[in-house]
């Protein structure tokens, strides 16, 4: 099945840093998800974003599906950032309607 | 929206009792999924459900766990003769299906602890 590789594993900012995490893929893709865990463990859909960039406030996202990974941008960061973000995908070959996820990148916002 | 629904928060029970969860989706979305998460991992795909049809089940679903979707609306998720293993927080989601329709949105999740 499809391979999800989310890096970095853990990334540390002072408030009002800008970061990038990053999402790797090993096949083709027709849907591709951003999501953020908050400390609570509520997952809450940031992007969907199969191909192109999107932006919603201070958060964007772009997806270069040809070269299978996917950016997300998270600009004056807030202590309100920190959680788990997660990518997830869905293998367009793979005659399956599952998203996989991918382990995460654990953000930490100190004030 | 008023958000997908799942009961109980938390659940502790003994070794070998079954347990049932419940998923109430968002009102107009016919996919629903059910999703295992453990501490530091992402959560994977137990099944999942369109309309009232199972039409996919994961490999990690074993036969003590069963789903259901009667009506197409809420869906239950049961474990027989748990173990320690199955400890962990059980999420659901619901999408429509189509394009950007396909956004899933999770519910709160349950956490179960086996002891």
């Amino acid at each position: 099945g499809i391979q999800v590789e989310q890096s970095p594993p853990d990334l540390i900012l002072q408030e009002g840093a800008n970061s990038t995490l990053r999402c790797n893929f090993s096949d083709s893709v027709n849907n591709l998800q951003w999501f953020h865990q908050n400390p609570w463990g509520q997952l809450i859909n940031l992007f969907y974003i199969p191909s192109g960039t999107k932006q919603n406030g201070r958060l964007s996202a772009t997806t270069v599906a040809t070269e299978r990974y996917s950016l997300l941008y998270i600009s004056s960061s807030q202590t309100t950032d920190s959680g788990v973000y997660f990518c997830a995908v869905h293998e367009a070959q793979g005659g399956s309607e599952k998203l996989v996820f991918g382990k995460g990148t654990k953000l930490t916002v100190n004030p | 929206d008023t958000g997908v629904s799942q009961d109980p928060r938390h659940k502790i029970t003994k070794r070998g009792q079954n347990v049932t969860f419940r998923c109430d989706p968002i009102s107009e979305h016919n996919r629903l999924y059910w999703y295992r998460q453990t501490l530091g991992q992402g959560p994977e795909f137990l099944t999942y459900f369109q309309n009232e049809a199972q039409l996919e089940k994961s490999r990690l679903l074993s036969d003590r766990f069963s789903a259901e979707r009667p009506k197409g609306s809420f869906s239950t998720l049961e474990i027989q003769r748990t173990e320690q293993g199955d400890s962990a927080m059980y999420l659901c989601a619901s999408s429509r299906t189509r394009g950007e329709n396909e956004k899933l949105f999770f519910g709160s999740g349950t956490q179960l602890s086996v002891l």
